[in-house]
């Protein structure tokens, strides 16, 4: 039972290019949420997802898209990266109250 | 707007009590989660309060007042281990979506 994993696990991209980060569980959760933490803050939610087929804007969506045609993975797609994108983010699941996190992505946006 | 306020940093001293308390202003509250998070590392779960009182689990308590949107983790018998930073977080909805504060840095010293 691997919980929930992401790749990759550090990421350098130039200002303009896109990319995707991995997420998946195995716990058959139906709620997936992608967020990011910038220094020193809290996390906020950028998209979230209940199910296969269903997702939704959190507080700070511009800039990422994502899908979710299984239950099991969730990749969030950065469609023109920009310095602000700079963050770590990270993938979480849950069946209930309590959040399941992955390791986090550290990417860096030159 | 929907904000968590807590304190940006605790010290306390190996085998002591230290109480973090965070208060919300929030839309649609359903309850309110604490986790942790050591540096580097990913946030994991440590406890939910959805009713009003005292949740005890093991060396951590969590406690909510929703009439004064306030709530408080409490750290017995401090370790070395406990060092890391504490979140609070509210569930907006039954969708399991989270609002964060901007997080408490725990020092303990020897």
């Amino acid at each position: 039972n691997a919980g929930v994993t992401q790749t990759p696990k550090f990421q350098v991209l130039k200002t303009g290019q896109s990319m995707t980060l991995q997420c998946a569980q195995d716990m058959n959760h139906e709620y997936m949420s992608w967020y990011r933490q910038d220094p020193g803050m809290g996390l906020r939610l950028i998209h979230y997802s209940v199910g296969a087929g269903i997702t939704d804007q959190g507080e700070v969506p511009n800039g990422y898209n994502v899908s979710r045609s299984t239950t099991e993975d969730f990749p969030l797609r950065l469609l023109s990266a920009a310095p602000s994108q700079t963050s770590v983010y990270f993938c979480a699941s849950s069946g209930g109250h309590e959040q399941f996190f992955g390791p986090g992505t550290r990417l860096t946006v030159l | 707007g929907q904000s968590l306020e807590q304190p940006s940093e605790v010290t306390a001293v190996e085998g002591a009590i230290v109480q973090i308390n965070c208060t919300y202003q929030t839309s649609g509250f359903y309850g309110l989660s604490w986790y942790q998070q050591h540096d580097g590392g990913a946030p994991t779960f440590l406890s939910y309060n959805a009713l009003d009182g005292l949740e005890e689990t093991g060396r951590f308590s969590s406690f909510l007042s929703r009439s004064d949107s306030y709530g408080y983790l409490l750290l017995q018998e401090l370790q070395m281990k406990d060092s890391a930073s504490y979140f609070c977080a509210a569930s907006m909805d039954s969708n399991y979506q989270l609002i964060w504060g901007a997080g408490t840095k725990l020092i303990i010293k020897p």
